[in-house]
């Protein structure tokens, strides 16, 4: 089995920076994933890390350590539309093995 | 290309009662799932295929049946409602060749009231 764990909650200040972290406890690791949900809306995709390091996608990036079973997105220069659930994903098998989502870390920027 | 397309976007049942929830894709996605989601408790699958003629159970698959007769549609059975099942659905799919990138694609939901 796999578990994630997320906060429930962040606020942050419009401008700022903030980081939501993940950790996750899986049998095997396939790469850590985050998606963005605003209110009434889908899950999109944001980020994939497989390899520890640093992956950067314009004002967000994601980052991942292995060895610490242990991941984090990063936001910077937050705007007011970022306000949104934040949800890491992993797998912990190859093949066909389905992607199982943390419980989602709300964010709220605040001006 | 539409992506992935789920009816009905609202639904309101009476305990007991039975419906399906449709899933379409016309991105020819072998891959295919349906997720609950409620509040505080994340996306939780329920079942999944990796195509054609081929369906797994998730982690809460109790309640619901899934088939797959064909690549494109993936319909999501509850066989006698119960207010448990209360819930937001989404339907993801993925070619199975790129499930190692993590990226599904969602639709935008089913919200299920089960009164």
């Amino acid at each position: 089995g796999q578990s994630l764990e997320q906060p429930s909650e962040v606020t942050a200040v419009e401008g700022a920076i903030v980081q939501i972290n993940c950790t996750y406890q899986t049998s095997g690791f396939y790469g850590l994933s985050w998606y963005q949900q605003h209110d009434g809306g889908a899950p999109t995709f944001l980020s994939y890390n497989a390899l520890d390091g640093l992956e950067e996608t314009g004002r967000f990036s994601s980052f991942l350590s292995r060895s610490d079973s242990y991941g984090y997105l990063l936001l910077q220069e937050l705007q007011m539309k970022d306000s949104a659930s934040y949800f890491c994903a992993v797998r912990d098998g190859g093949g066909n093995t389905p992607l199982v989502f943390g419980k989602g870390t709300r964010l709220s920027v605040i001006a | 290309n539409a992506g992935v397309t789920q009816t009905p976007k609202f639904q309101v049942l009476k305990t007991g009662q039975s419906m399906t929830l449709q899933c379409a894709q016309d991105m020819n996605h072998e891959y295919m799932s349906w997720y609950r989601q409620d509040p505080g408790m994340g996306l939780r699958l329920i079942h999944y295929s990796v195509g054609a003629g081929i369906t797994d159970q998730g982690e809460v698959p109790n309640g619901y049946n899934v088939s797959r007769s064909t690549t494109e549609d993936f319909p999501l059975r509850l066989l006698s409602a119960a207010p448990s099942q209360t819930s937001v659905y989404f339907c993801a799919s993925i070619p199975i060749l790129a499930l190692n990138t993590g990226e599904l694609f969602f639709g935008e939901g089913s919200r299920l009231t089960v009164l």
